[in-house]
């Protein structure tokens, strides 16, 4: 049983270029999170994804955008990449009926993103 | 609104002595909490939850972890250290917010286990 896979693992950008991120849930789950890390920093909730709408939306400006796939996959666009987007970006999936009771997160290895 | 404070950024111990890291939240409704570990180049393990049961919770790998709602703390503890355990450890509350969880996560503990 796979569990949550992203791609790449590895990205390099320059300022002002834009990058999508890719993954795939573990199998059976239908609800994709996406997370910010900075080094040194816990992760950060960017918004979340359910039936192929975004649910909920932390504190990050519009330049971050997702989408869900009816295979619940999902890819995270960040547009006018800043210096500051440099980080960890982390997937978590989960089973959407999990989250009124308290979510249990699995997640992936993450992307390490790199703006110069 | 929500918050959780991570007492310690590091702690450090010696294998087979007691770990105990800790947590404090602030939550405006009974929260659920977890902790989730995470090794170098891995991504995020749950260790244990809290959603209103029992208040001292079992985890996985020895660890355990006691909510005490007076306190408003969920500290994480292991009575004995192994090296394996070395790791970024994470506390994270998480309370409903338009039918779903969104999960806050502290700053995290490294936890340093020495020979």
């Amino acid at each position: 049983d796979a569990g949550v896979t992203q791609s790449p693992t590895h990205l390099i950008k320059t300022r002002g270029q834009q990058v999508t991120l890719r993954c795939s849930p573990k199998s059976g789950h239908d609800t994709v999170s996406w997370y910010q890390q900075a080094l040194g920093q816990g992760p950060q909730f960017i918004f979340q994804y359910y039936e192929e709408e975004e649910r909920q939306r932390g504190n990050f400006p519009d330049r971050f955008s997702g989408h869900q796939f009816p295979n619940y996959s999902s890819e995270l666009n960040v547009n006018a990449l800043l210096l500051g987007d440099s980080a960890l970006y982390l997937c978590a999936s989960s089973w959407g009926q999990e989250v009124y009771v308290g979510e249990k997160l699995f997640f992936g290895s993450g992307t390490q993103l790199s703006v110069l | 609104a929500q918050s959780v404070t991570q007492l310690d950024s590091h702690v450090s111990v010696s294998e087979g002595t007691p770990v105990l890291l800790r947590c404090n939240y602030s939550s405006s409704y009974s929260p659920s909490l977890f902790w989730y570990v995470q090794h170098p180049n891995k991504g995020l393990q749950l260790l244990l939850k809290y959603t209103s049961a029992a208040t001292l919770v079992k985890g996985i790998n020895g660890f355990e972890a006691e909510f005490k709602k007076s306190e408003t703390s969920f500290h994480l503890t292991k009575p004995s250290a192994h090296m394996s355990d070395a790791a970024e450890y994470f506390c994270v509350v998480s309370v409903p917010s338009g039918g779903s969880y969104i999960p806050t996560f502290g700053r995290g503990t490294s936890l340093i286990v020495h020979p």
